[in-house]
């Protein structure tokens, strides 16, 4: 089965840094391109950013207002997706997901996985 | 920057079809595929529509996704509308190496 399980949520005062896990399960990791998405109390979705596998370049990307203090990596000999946080702000209070785009299980089933969320509260 | 705009809300009978619209601020929505995203209260997203009109294995064939060029939209059509239906969409493309989300439409199903 399929499955992304997200963690290390928690509270964080402002100026705080936090590091979220995303431990992958059910495919191959390894070529998955690997998203961070969040979503404000309330609010709707945003993304954060992603990494791409390291065949393509390893590279990531990022949402403006977390560049320059969020940092995706990846650990593929553990099929775990990160998320560190730094100088975290109180409109970085949201429930974090990760997710990959399909993923092809067999010549007919595709899959496209969405974790059940970590909470991030930023508060003094 | 690029941006995408859907109805805040949309809401229709059960067995009836309901469209949601997803329209592209600028270049051509065309260029970059779209994915839709279900979420129920409480609930994590669930994406429903990939690659502008695939659907994951599980959803149903009353989901279906296109692309307008002529309106620079995307489009989610459901239809037989069931209760379960009730929820928010989203929908999400590209700019650029970013990522971009539409901000949402409620769907109520009464």
């Amino acid at each position: 089965e399929v499955q992304l399980v997200e963690s290390g949520g928690g509270l964080v005062k402002p100026g705080g840094s936090l590091r979220l896990s995303c431990a992958a399960s059910g495919f191959t990791f390894s070529n998955a391109w690997m998203s961070w998405v969040r979503q404000a109390p309330g609010k709707g979705l945003e993304w954060v950013g992603r990494i791409k596998s390291k065949t393509d370049g390893g590279t990531t990307d990022y949402a403006a207002p977390v560049k320059g203090r969020f940092t995706i990596s990846r650990d593929d000999s553990k099929n775990t997706l990160y998320l560190q946080m730094n100088s975290l702000k109180t409109e970085d209070t949201a429930v974090y997901y990760c997710t990959t785009g399909p993923i092809p299980i067999t010549m007919i089933v595709v899959v496209c996985p969405w974790g059940q969320g970590t909470l991030v509260t930023v508060s003094s | 920057n690029f941006m995408l705009t859907q109805p805040h809300s949309v809401s229709e009978s059960p067995g009836k079809t309901v469209t949601i619209s997803c329209t592209g601020s600028s270049g051509s929505i065309a260029s970059n595929y779209v994915q839709w995203y279900q979420q129920r209260p409480g609930s994590a997203p669930t994406t429903v529509i990939y690659e502008d009109n695939q659907r994951p294995s599980g959803v149903p064939d009353r989901f279906s996704g296109s692309i307008d060029s002529s309106s620079n939209s995307a489009s989610l059509t459901i239809s037989g509308l069931k209760t379960e239906d009730e929820a928010d969409y989203y929908c999400q493309s590209y700019d650029s190496s970013n990522e971009v989300f539409g901000g949402g439409t409620k769907l109520t199903v009464l």
